[in-house]
């Protein structure tokens, strides 16, 4: 069973296209990220969500637009793609356990290339 | 904030060897919590160990060992008897707990490392 799964695994699109990518974590875990990991394969967070609720959004183009569900689901719409927007993205999650910490679990990527 | 500095692009290794990755942080936080994760040709991210800063005593799962100093801020990574399979990128991560009571954790990544392990 795969814990992370995210979907389509491959996405090739054109400027100007609204896409979305699918994520679902079977683990119980309270918290889901999206990461983008750029042409030189740097990894920067994008966005968090802690049951629902939007804990961290870092400076991402308003045209990436998480929505949660439920905490077991975060999806990732996109407007209006752009060639800069080619990479892979990376759903992860992990458990909310306060100060004690916990493993962040990627989901297997999603590559997306806008041509 | 903080930074994470992985400063070998590229590294090889002949088969059945040991190799050292190094990976330096910088933080003023006291607690947090490193990470080696590895990126095989496939791009999945794969956790391959963990560190806690509280804890003296190195991580270590099979064939992968971690020297963590805490006081240089260092974290390198140890791979005994490479294999093939072994060949890919390879993050360190730093992870600082949420500062208030509920909240995500954080990770910040280094710039990687390329590892590949010649037969």
């Amino acid at each position: 069973d795969t814990a992370v799964s995210q979907t389509p695994k491959y996405l090739v699109t054109q400027m100007g296209n609204d896409k979305s990518i699918k994520c679902e974590q079977n683990l119980g875990h309270d918290t889901m990220y999206w990461y983008k990991q750029d042409s030189k394969k740097f990894l920067k967070i994008m966005f968090s969500y802690n049951n629902k609720e939007l804990i961290i959004n870092e400076t991402v183009p308003n045209r990436f637009s998480p929505k949660s569900p439920d905490k077991a689901h975060l999806n990732l719409h996109i407007n209006s793609l752009e060639l800069g927007d080619s990479a892979v993205y990376f759903c992860a999650s992990s458990q909310d356990a306060g100060y004690s910490g916990n493993t962040i679990y990627f989901g297997e990527g999603s590559w997306l290339t806008v041509v | 904030a903080q930074t994470v500095t992985q400063s070998q692009p590229e590294m090889s290794v002949q088969e059945a060897e040991t190799v050292t990755l190094s990976c330096t942080y910088d933080t003023s936080e006291n607690n947090y919590y490193l990470f080696w994760y590895k990126q095989p040709p496939s791009r999945q991210m794969i956790l391959v160990i963990r560190q806690e800063a509280y804890k003296q005593q190195n991580a270590t799962e099979n064939r992968f060992s971690v020297n963590f100093q805490k006081a240089a801020k260092s974290f390198s990574l140890k791979i005994s008897d490479s294999q093939l399979g072994d060949t890919a990128m390879y993050f360190c991560a730093f992870m600082r707990p949420p500062y208030s009571g509920a909240g995500s954790y954080q990770l910040t990544f280094g710039k990687g490392t390329k590892l590949s392990v010649i037969p």
